[in-house]
């Protein structure tokens, strides 16, 4: 399967511990997104990357959050100090610039007791 | 006011009705997108335009740039086609601005 991939597909953690998830983009694909979608919201812009460089960040990206895509292959986002609020899906998507449409990945789905 | 909604909320039609969805804009757009995605969560794309009309199968998206507005219609519903459907603008930098969704029930 050549398509965005995600990893994990579901995190069950506890409030105040650390995540981490993984976007693997589409091959040669420059642009990777991070968004985030609540239930029964439509998906939120967090911050994107061309290559490795991080060109944008949204305001909903507190400091508790970080994002990543060192070889400007795979990207990482991390969330520390997790709270009940940050229960949501995290999608990530890709493209080959910014002309083209996105591809998205399954998600993955963070649950925050 | 958010800068990119969607109307109805919620639709429910009987297999083989016509289809329309609508979304209007208030910010300056490189392109529109429409996006399907079914329950856990996976988002495919439909259509991406900057003016006119595409069509794809039983699927139509048009979009009038100057009033600000899209549309995307489905003819020959089908229960396959029962999914939500997210018009999202394509503003600076390349990012999405979402709408909230449309859930579309399609019933044999």
């Amino acid at each position: 399967d050549t398509g965005v991939s995600q990893d994990p597909r579901h995190k069950i953690t506890k409030r105040g511990q650390n995540v981490t998830f993984r976007c693997d983009p589409i091959s040669e694909h420059n642009r990777l997104y991070w968004y985030r979608q609540t239930l029964g919201q439509g998906p939120e812009f967090l911050t994107y990357f061309q290559n490795e460089a991080q060109l944008e960040k949204s305001r909903l990206l507190s400091d508790r959050f970080s994002a990543e895509r060192p070889k400007g292959s795979f990207s990482t986002l991390e969330i520390q100090r997790t709270e009940q609020g940050d229960s949501a899906m995290y999608l990530c998507a890709s493209s080959p610039d910014s002309y083209n449409e996105q591809f998205f990945g399954p998600g993955t789905r963070l649950t925050v007791l | 006011k958010n800068e990119v909604e969607q109307s109805p909320q919620n639709l429910t039609a009987q297999e083989g009705e016509f289809i329309t969805i609508n979304c209007s804009y208030s910010v300056g757009i490189s392109a529109l997108h429409w996006l399907q995605q079914h329950p856990g969560g996976g988002i495919v794309s439909l259509f991406m335009l900057s003016s006119g009309k595409k069509k794809h199968g039983r699927l139509i998206a048009t979009i009038n740039i100057q009033e600000k507005h899209s549309s995307l219609h489905i003819t020959a519903s089908h229960p396959r086609d029962s999914a939500v459907y997210i018009c999202a603008a394509r503003t600076s930098g390349s990012r999405l601005t979402f709408g909230e969704g449309t859930q579309l029930t399609v019933n044999p």
